[in-house]
């Protein structure tokens, strides 16, 4: 069975500039949680989309966004990037919206010069 | 703050020694998870706990639930190289679905 998957692998921008980062989760699963991953603040959750509904969303500004397709693969996008929004971005993807298991992609490093 | 911490926040050790990772809270979890992370990937489940006071061993890993559902602790014995990487605890709360990730432990096994 194929793990999640996630594209590009590493992206560069520049600040003030859009992103749309991609992921498609385990066949199967349906619910897509995104992760922002930094030195400083660790792992800090985005937001999940479970029946291409956003469902829980973290602490971030409204420039950080998402949404998911009906064969639940799931992007996400942020809006007027700035320096400190350079971070390993980490999607991962889980059975039901309540399920205790949630299984990661190896993620999408962003940088922003 | 985050919600979740974990102790210590770097080890670095040698073959064949025992080690012991802790992850506290003054919260409450519905569950916990530990994962491992390697340098430029995401992270991998190792296991999750749901019981207070729960112990579940994965070959030379023990991991342990508290009994108040508080905190949580991963024991590697006879740590080998391949065991180097990031150590993350994770919990969810009844509140919601949304897992909260501790600051993390980087081990560091030397051959």
């Amino acid at each position: 069975k194929a793990g999640v998957t996630q594209t590009p692998r590493y992206l560069i921008k520049t600040r003030g500039q859009q992103v749309t980062l991609s992921c498609s989760p385990i066949s199967g699963h349906r619910s897509v949680s995104w992760y922002q991953q930094t030195p400083g603040q660790g792992l800090q959750f985005l937001f999940e989309y479970f029946s291409e509904t956003q469902r829980n969303k973290g602490n971030f500004p409204g420039r950080f966004s998402g949404r998911q397709f009906s064969n639940s693969r799931s992007e996400m996008n942020v809006s007027t990037l700035e320096l400190g929004d350079s971070a390993l971005y980490l999607c991962a993807s889980s059975k039901t919206l309540s399920s205790y298991e949630q299984y990661f992609g190896p993620g999408t490093r962003l940088t922003v010069t | 703050t985050q919600l979740l911490e974990q102790s210590p926040q770097f080890l670095s050790i040698q073959e064949g020694e025992n080690l012991t990772v802790y992850c506290n809270s003054s919260s409450v979890f519905s569950s916990l998870q530990w994962y491992r992370q390697e340098p430029g990937e995401g992270p991998v489940l190792l296991v999750t706990v749901v019981t207070g006071g729960e112990v579940k061993k994965l070959k030379r890993l023990t991991f342990q639930f508290g009994d108040a559902r508080k905190d949580s602790s991963l024991h590697i014995t006879a740590a080998q190289p391949g065991d180097t990487g990031l150590y993350l605890c994770a919990g969810t709360q009844n509140t919601g679905n949304q897992f909260y990730f501790g600051t993390g432990t980087s081990l560091t096994v030397i051959p």
